[in-house]
């Protein structure tokens, strides 16, 4: 299975761009990378998912490389309830269906 | 529209007993996924159920098991409870296609003492 690599925290001053990168070297062809946060004990929101291309959406932006081997998520004007571990995965077909594996994520804080 | 609905929110279970937790999922999706989440392992996948059949299963020992029923609404089942099975249990439903991703539910807290 696709695995994901991510650095295990971050910090981000208020009102700057974060960014968070991951690694997904063994992506095949046909998988998405997805973007999920999970704030304290919730359960992990959606925030973008994309296949080759870049994507944005009011949430965030996502580059990922041409190799496809690696993304980044960017969230353009970071405030504090941004605070929360990301997760970057992907999503593997099994035997007729999906399975999403998850990482340890990023916890990223964002300070005032 | 209703988002996915996890029941009970917390429970408190004994070792060796056994527990079965609720999902509800969006309505219209067919796809219901649960997850493990324990501080030590993070997030880890339990299994996938599509029109009630089975579609993926992670690497969980046989005590844990689940259903899915004919209005999508799946339940968990873990028997035999080990004071390692406290967790998070996070359901997530979906449409079934790989462009979509999944919605979770708030997840049921499982204490076992």
């Amino acid at each position: 299975d696709a695995k994901t690599t991510q650095p295990t925290s971050m910090d981000c001053a208020e009102g700057r761009a974060a960014n968070l990168p991951c690694n997904h070297s063994t992506i095949s062809g046909n998988e998405y990378v997805y973007w999920y946060r999970q704030i304290h004990s919730q359960g992990p929101q959606y925030i973008i998912h994309g296949l080759k291309n870049n994507e944005t959406n009011e949430m965030a932006s996502l580059i990922i490389t041409e190799d496809r081997k690696s993304s980044t998520l960017i969230l353009p004007h970071a405030t504090l309830r941004d605070t929360a571990v990301y997760y970057c995965i992907v999503r593997v077909e099994g035997t007729g269906g999906f399975k999403t594996i998850f990482g340890a994520g990023t916890r990223l804080f964002v300070k005032a | 529209k209703a988002g996915v609905t996890q029941t009970p929110r917390y429970l408190i279970k004994t070792r060796g007993q056994q527990v079965t937790l609720s999902c509800s999922p969006i309505s219209g999706h067919r796809s219901v996924s649960w997850y493990q989440q324990t501080p030590g392992q993070g997030l880890q996948f339990l299994f996938e159920y599509f029109s009630e059949t089975q579609r993926n299963k992670g690497n969980f020992p046989g005590r844990f098991s689940g259903r899915q029923f004919s209005n999508s609404r799946s339940e968990m089942n873990v028997s035999t409870l080990e004071l390692g099975d406290s967790a998070l249990y996070l359901c997530a439903s979906s449409s079934g296609h790989v462009y979509y991703g999944y919605t979770f539910g708030s997840g049921t807290r499982l204490t076992v003492v």
